[in-house]
């Protein structure tokens, strides 16, 4: 089955709402990421966060292991924030990363 | 800033065809990766290595063979290319925390 669960799938928000994307996972892991996919493909690292609570500017990631999970908040949304944001774990004792497969998040003005 | 870069960008070929996709990163990271991403799948890991001349079979590895030929350059190789195989992929190199991400290769298998 799918290790890693991202929800929900799709999200349409007005400029300045906030958002909060999860990810599930059923499986140790050594690392979390979250990453950002620009329309255009293009892959930005978000955060590394394999536990606890990390911020940067209007977003803020945690991660709690033992609930298998973990969240990113997007504070004041605003439409450059659109696209699709993708989590990953590193899983225990090897150097493989799976990735979820995405919530396609999508601001109006 | 970390700079992967791939190459070509874009590319078609017919069935059976054999490709050659090429990735280079200038940061001094051991680990290099090879991911496909499709709809409804996400990234999946093809092949990856930890230095020049290893490498590890990743999770979807059919049909793909890859080279580490030294610590910057990682190549994906496709001697019989298929439809399956259309897709984009994606190069990314790592330190051990944070993956970086090349630009992406959007192949075309008709």
């Amino acid at each position: 089955g799918q290790q890693v669960q991202q929800s929900p799938a799709s999200l349409v928000l007005q400029e300045g709402e906030n958002a909060e994307l999860q990810c599930n996972f059923s499986t140790s892991l050594n690392s979390m990421q979250w990453f950002y996919q620009r329309p255009g493909g293009s892959l930005v690292s978000l955060f590394y966060n394999p536990s606890g609570t990390k911020h940067s500017g209007r977003l803020t990631s945690t991660t709690v292991i033992k609930e298998r999970r973990s969240s990113l908040h997007i504070s004041s949304s605003q439409t450059t924030d659109s696209g699709t944001y993708l989590c990953a774990l590193e899983r225990t004792n090897t150097n493989k990363v799976v990735f979820g497969t995405g919530t396609r998040l999508q601001v109006l003005p | 800033e970390a700079a992967v870069t791939q190459s070509p960008r874009n590319k078609v070929t017919v069935t059976g065809g054999n490709v050659t996709l090429s990735c280079r990163q200038t940061n001094s990271h051991n680990y290099m990766y090879w991911y496909r991403q499709d709809t409804g799948h996400g990234l999946r890991l093809i092949h990856y290595s930890y230095g020049a001349g290893n490498l590890q079979i990743g999770d979807v590895p059919d049909g793909y063979k890859a080279t580490r030929t030294t610590q910057e350059d990682f190549f994906l190789l496709l001697e019989l290319a298929s439809p399956s195989q259309t897709s984009l992929y994606f190069c990314a190199s790592s330190d051990q925390d944070t993956q970086y991400f090349g630009p992406g290769t959007r192949l075309l298998v008709l």
